[in-house]
């Protein structure tokens, strides 16, 4: 099982970008991926995109396409999640998640970090 | 890009009541189906993977099954914990994404 610890709230004005860090303990990560996961106040749940810890290869929803960067630390225990010209439509939870090479499901989720956008 | 309806949008039920939860993909689904719980300010929890398959620690009275377009998770004799929100996942090949279903809410009658 990988523990997920994601860093904490972030409050932005619109056009501002936004950093969100998810740092993974216990299992190896040699063999999963890290996505994130975005819920709007009281929505449900929207796929961001996914990273490769190991060779840094990503995938991302193409509603994001252009504003959103996922990059792993230098450790490849961490990923970033960075999102650009941010307007209120982006406030929500942010969860990173990991999956199993051999699956097409999210094992472990990290705590979630609220992000605010407001002028 | 496969769309996922779940159905109904909120189930009303009594404890030690059985809940049927439905999940219609828009077309064949060749990947695997996952179903999670969410309860109020937490994240997800994996219940069930490969359709049918529990992810360790979920208790017998989960219960995942279907195939191509219609999935369905069953909760048998609802327990307090048990009223939350449900979702359905999986992922899509091309473009290759991931996609939830928008949610059934479990609620206590």
């Amino acid at each position: 099982q990988v523990h997920l610890v994601q860093s904490g709230a972030e409050v932005k004005k619109p056009g501002a970008s936004v950093t969100v860090s998810c740092k993974a303990s216990g299992d190896s990560l040699t063999d999963s991926f890290i996505h994130w996961v975005r819920q709007a106040p009281g929505q449900g749940l929207e796929w961001v995109g996914r990273i490769n810890p190991n060779s840094g290869g990503t995938y991302y929803r193409q509603k994001f396409q252009g504003r959103v960067t996922i990059i792993r630390g230098t450790s490849s225990t961490t990923a970033y999640l960075e999102l650009s010209r941010v307007t209120s439509d982006d406030t929500g939870v942010y969860y990173c998640a990991t999956q199993q090479q051999d699956g097409d499901h999210f094992e472990d989720w990290g705590q979630g970090t609220l992000v605010t956008i407001s002028s | 890009e496969i769309v996922l309806t779940q159905s109904p949008a909120t189930l009303s039920l009594s404890p030690g009541d059985t809940a049927t939860l439905s999940c219609r993909a828009s077309q064949n689904v060749t990947r695997f189906l996952a179903w999670y719980q969410q309860k109020p300010a937490q994240a997800p929890r994996l219940l069930i993977y490969d359709a049918s398959n529990r992810a360790a620690g979920i208790p017998a009275r989960f219960n995942g099954s279907g195939s191509a377009t219609d999935f369905t998770l069953t909760i048998s004799s609802l327990e307090p914990e048990d009223f939350a929100l449900y979702y359905c996942q999986l992922r899509n090949d091309w473009p290759v994404s991931w996609t939830f279903g928008q949610g059934t809410k479990v609620e206590i009658k």
